[in-house]
C-alpha cells in the first residue's frame, strides 16, 4: 500500500469553526489531491497540488483552502465550517514518473453540527 | 469538461454469477484513461482495472473485465464468478492523458453492488 495517512480520521465540529485536515505521504509523489465523497455525487475534486507551493482549484473549491509547504504534506482548511461540508474527505497522490497512477488515503469523516 | 455517469445506483448478484456495471462518459478528447475503483465498507479506494483509450483491446484482471466502446463512450465492468468479497461501491473514473491535466480524476456517482450467498 502507498504510504498515505490522513489525520484526523474522524472529526465532529460546530458550524463556524475552522477545521484543518492533514494528508501526509512517504512516497515522494509530486501531485496531491483532496476529494470529497457524498452520496449521489461520487468523489469530487476540491483542490490539487502539482508541486510545493503550487496549488489550484478543483470542481468544488468554494469554502476550502489548501497549502503545501513540503512535498509530503498537503493541508485542507475549512475556514468556517458549514453543515454542507459534512462529508468524507479523501487525499490522493500521483506522480507523472509513475503514469499518474492515483493512490488514496484512508479518508476522514467530518461532521459539522 | 468531462462527465462520468453511472446510471445504476444499486445492483445485486448471486454468488458465482456474473454481473455487469455500466458507465458512460462524455469527452471531446481522443486520448484518455478510464478506471474502475472498488470501495468496500472499509472506505479504502482500490483500483480494480484501467483502460487506455488508444488500446482497442479490452482490459482484463482475473475475474474483472471491461467492455470499452469508444465511439459510444461506454465503459462497463463485468465481474465473473462473483464472490462475497466483491460486495462494495464501485466507481467509474476518467482521466485525461495530457500532462496539463495533472492526473486529476473525474468520478461517476457510484454503484453499490450486493452479492447474495
Amino acid at each position: 500500500d502507498a504510504g498515505i495517512t490522513q489525520s484526523p480520521r474522524h472529526k465532529v465540529t460546530e458550524t463556524g469553526t475552522p477545521v484543518t485536515l492533514r494528508c501526509h505521504q512517504t512516497e515522494n509523489h509530486r501531485y496531491m489531491y483532496w476529494y470529497r465523497q457524498d452520496p449521489g455525487h461520487g468523489l469530487r475534486l476540491i483542490h490539487y497540488s502539482y508541486g510545493v507551493k503550487d496549488t489550484d482549484k478543483g470542481e468544488v473549491s468554494d469554502g476550502y483552502s489548501v497549502s503545501r509547504s513540503k512535498t509530503e504534506d498537503f493541508l485542507l482548511t475549512l475556514e468556517s465550517a458549514t453543515s454542507s461540508q459534512t462529508s468524507v474527505y479523501f487525499c490522493a497522490i500521483s506522480d507523472p514518473r509513475k503514469s499518474y497512477e492515483q493512490y488514496f488515503g484512508p479518508g476522514t469523516r467530518l461532521t459539522v453540527t | 469538461a468531462q462527465t462520468v455517469t453511472q446510471s445504476q445506483p444499486e445492483m445485486s448478484v448471486q454468488e458465482a454469477e456474473t454481473v455487469t456495471l455500466s458507465c458512460t462518459y462524455d469527452t471531446s478528447e481522443s486520448d484518455y484513461y478510464l478506471f474502475w475503483y472498488k470501495q468496500p465498507p472499509s472506505r479504502q479506494m482500490i483500483l480494480v482495472i484501467r483502460q487506455e483509450a488508444y488500446k482497442q483491446q479490452n482490459a482484463t484482471e482475473n475475474r474483472f473485465s471491461v467492455n470499452f466502446q469508444k465511439a459510444a463512450k461506454s465503459f462497463s465492468l463485468k465481474i465473473s464468478d462473483s464472490q462475497l468479497g466483491d460486495a462494495a461501491m464501485y466507481f467509474c473514473a476518467y482521466r485525461s492523458s495530457g500532462g496539463t491535466s495533472y492526473g486529476k480524476l473525474t468520478f461517476g456517482q457510484g454503484t453499490i453492488l450486493t452479492v447474495h450467498p
